[in-house]
């Protein structure tokens, strides 16, 4: 199952901070999470391992709440770059090395 | 960047006629994606292959095949092309499965008329 991203867009001034969630309903070993702007191909930002081990940007941070089955990714002190599409890619434990991706949160990044 | 490349980046093809996508990769990564992106639908899995002539189906593989004969190159063939399956498609790369980051290339626009 497709996991589910809330909010599903969300408006911005530059310098303000944001929340994105993305739930499963199975039990996972990583979230990753990455960007994509218009016209343009997903692009990494995080991944958060079972155990706590997180690989990735020096400016984006996320959680990973294991038992919850929960991922969130915190968008601080917003910057114009900052617009775009945000996706959460899941991995269960069965899952072979495969992702099962959110529907996508569209940020924007207003002056 | 990853070096991975697609071919075409564009195509305009009719119901009913074979379609073929190549992704290359320069990277010499043991596992590609084949990803489906339409409104609304994030990206979905069509296929992936952890290596040479080993492949495996994703969630909407339904009409659509692909081979690996070698490292670099991954195909993703549409049998017969419907208007279903007009969307952007990507491929995508990874050195060691769910536990290191995708690389995508750039995406091919499919229209099926």
């Amino acid at each position: 199952q497709q996991p589910v991203q809330s909010p599903q867009a969300v408006i911005l001034r530059e310098g303000e901070d944001a929340v994105i969630n993305c739930s499963s309903s199975k039990a996972l070993y990583s979230v990753h999470w990455y960007r994509q702007k218009h016209g343009e191909a997903p692009i990494f930002l995080m991944i958060l391992l079972k155990g706590g081990e997180q690989k990735g940007h020096d400016k984006i941070s996320a959680s990973f709440n294991e038992k919850k089955q929960q991922s969130s990714l915190y968008l601080t002190a917003s910057q114009l770059s900052y617009s775009g599409t945000y996706f959460c890619g899941t991995e269960g434990y069965s899952a072979g090395n495969k992702l099962t991706f959110g529907g996508g949160t569209r940020v924007l990044v207003k002056p | 960047d990853a070096g991975i490349t697609q071919s075409p980046r564009h195509k305009v093809t009719e119901t009913g006629t074979p379609v073929t996508l190549r992704c290359h990769q320069t990277e010499n990564h043991r596992y590609m994606y084949w990803y489906r992106q339409d409104p609304g639908h994030g990206l979905r899995l069509i296929h992936y292959s952890y290596g040479v002539k080993d492949t495996d189906k994703g969630e909407v593989s339904d009409g659509y095949s692909v081979s690996r004969s070698k490292t670099e190159d991954f195909l993703l063939t549409l049998e017969s092309a419907t208007s279903s399956q007009t969307s952007v498609y990507f491929c995508a790369i990874t050195g060691a499965g769910g536990q290191d980051e995708q690389f995508f290339g750039p995406g091919t626009r499919l229209t099926v008329l």
